[in-house]
């Protein structure tokens, strides 16, 4: 069945520390987004990327950084200038240009800083 | 700008009674709308979505939604909660921004259910 996996599931980062999320689609979506979750703030949107090799900033990209190398690949980094990381991750994917079709979600992966 | 409201951060329901989620959307042309659930440390799973016709949309899981063009809403119902409905739950509105295929969501309503 096609998806979205998203790994590790739990991530621990020392202060100091670059890690990097996976998120892995074979929906054949062109489109595909990073999330941050925090409680009580619903998602906020880290970047997005519409085609390989392209990608927008989204509302909070500060500290991140993202590639597309591949239309089915869109890794996060969460890099050291990011002060408060620790916080649930979604991916998500979608077709372009089709209002009717939503998102489709990964499971998340959860960050916390040691 | 569009947004989307839920009034509503918790809400707790028994077994059983009937639940109304409240959506309201501000939007200036005929919008795309979702209802989403999460359980915790889970993704994000799709309930049910209007984009045309029938303003009473049928979901998963018993859910169902009425979309109210002169309230600028979109509140999702079921009639009788179950245990394992207790959950958080998001409306979006979609929107096309630059290319993309942009989805809006609101704050969430977290969803307890007593025995």
């Amino acid at each position: 069945d096609g998806g979205i996996t998203q790994s590790p599931k739990y991530l621990f980062r020392k202060e100091g520390q670059n890690v990097t999320l996976s998120c892995e689609q074979n929906l054949n979506h062109d489109a595909m987004y990073w999330y941050r979750q925090d409680p009580g703030q619903g998602l906020r949107l880290i970047y997005y990327s519409q085609i390989v090799n392209d990608f927008q900033k989204g509302d909070i990209a500060e500290g991140y950084s993202v590639s597309r190398e591949k239309k089915e690949s869109f890794p996060l980094t969460v890099t050291s200038a990011q002060k408060n990381p620790t916080a649930f991750y979604l991916c998500a994917s979608s077709l372009l240009g089709q209002l009717n079709y939503g998102y489709t979600f990964g499971s998340g992966t959860r960050l916390t800083v040691v | 700008a569009q947004s989307v409201t839920q009034p509503d951060i918790h809400i707790t329901v028994s077994e059983g009674a009937s639940l109304e989620l409240r959506c309201n959307y501000s939007y200036g042309a005929t919008p795309y709308l979702f209802w989403y659930v999460q359980s915790p440390g889970q993704g994000l799973q799709l309930l049910l979505k209007y984009f045309s016709g029938d303003t009473l949309v049928q979901g998963i899981k018993g859910f169902e939604a009425e979309f109210k063009r002169s309230q600028s809403s979109f509140n999702l119902r079921k009639p009788s909660v179950h245990w394992s409905d207790a959950a958080e739950y998001f409306c979006a509105v979609a929107r096309i921004s630059g290319g993309y295929n942009k989805l809006i969501f609101g704050a969430g309503t977290r969803l307890a259910v007593h025995p």
